[in-house]
């Protein structure tokens, strides 16, 4: 079955702080990864596409990187921000599906 | 550039009652989507379309019906609205099909509408 799996669920951090993101998943064949975040009461909004020849990505302070052979992928954010306060959603295409995750709650406080 | 808007922001319902959502994008997109997104879950596809005039089913289209008669609008109608049916709606269209193996497959949604029926 195709699965995306998010963790932690939700996390806290000081601001200034770095935190990783992670997204496991099982959608088989697959096409590309996301990682698109979303502002309370806003819709999400794409933050890097992850192809499967591609291992690291950077949008400024947001680095995501994938393993395809462990189906892995991680969102890691430096320097965290309070504007970095979202919900952090990974999705994969698989054929013609895409899979959500759940998403992580990621809230930066001062 | 608007992007995707969406009316209402917000909406209150009885049960049994009907409304339609609107969504309309500005970017010349072929492919839009309807999903709900509720607390705990991800978000979850109910119709999309392919191109004016043609729709098909997601993954939870019970309960919903949808029509495209022009390419830059996507309305979502609820007939008979149901506690069942409260949630977060958001519509998103993209270049290609999202789930093609395509670059241009990113999505790009509205602010959401949110639907309490009682």
């Amino acid at each position: 079955k195709n699965q995306v799996e998010q963790s932690p669920q939700s996390l806290i951090i000081l601001e200034g702080k770095n935190c990783t993101l992670q997204c496991n998943y099982t959608v088989s064949p697959f096409s590309n990864l996301r990682w698109y975040k979303q502002d309370t009461g806003r819709g999400p909004v794409s933050l890097t596409i992850m192809t499967f020849s591609e291992n690291t990505k950077s949008n400024g302070r947001y680095t995501a990187t994938l393993d395809a052979d462990t189906k892995q992928s991680s969102l890691h954010i430096t320097a965290s921000q309070l504007s970095d306060s979202a919900s952090y959603i990974c999705v994969v295409s698989g054929g013609t599906a895409l899979i959500f995750g759940k998403g992580t709650t990621l809230s930066v406080s001062s | 550039n608007a992007g995707v808007t969406q009316t209402p922001k917000f909406r209150v319902l009885k049960t049994g009652q009907s409304m339609t959502l609107l969504c309309a994008q500005d970017m010349n997109h072929e492919y839009m989507y309807w999903y709900r997104q509720d607390p705990g879950m991800g978000l979850r596809l109910i119709h999309y379309s392919v191109g004016e005039g043609t729709t098909a089913k997601g993954e939870v289209p019970d309960g919903y019906n949808v029509s495209r008669l022009k390419k830059q609008n996507f309305l979502l109608g609820l007939e008979s609205a149901a506690p069942s049916q409260t949630s977060v709606y958001f519509c998103a269209s993209s270049r290609t099909l999202a789930g093609f193996p395509h670059p241009y497959n990113e999505q790009f949604f509205g602010p959401g509408t949110r639907l309490t029926v009682l």
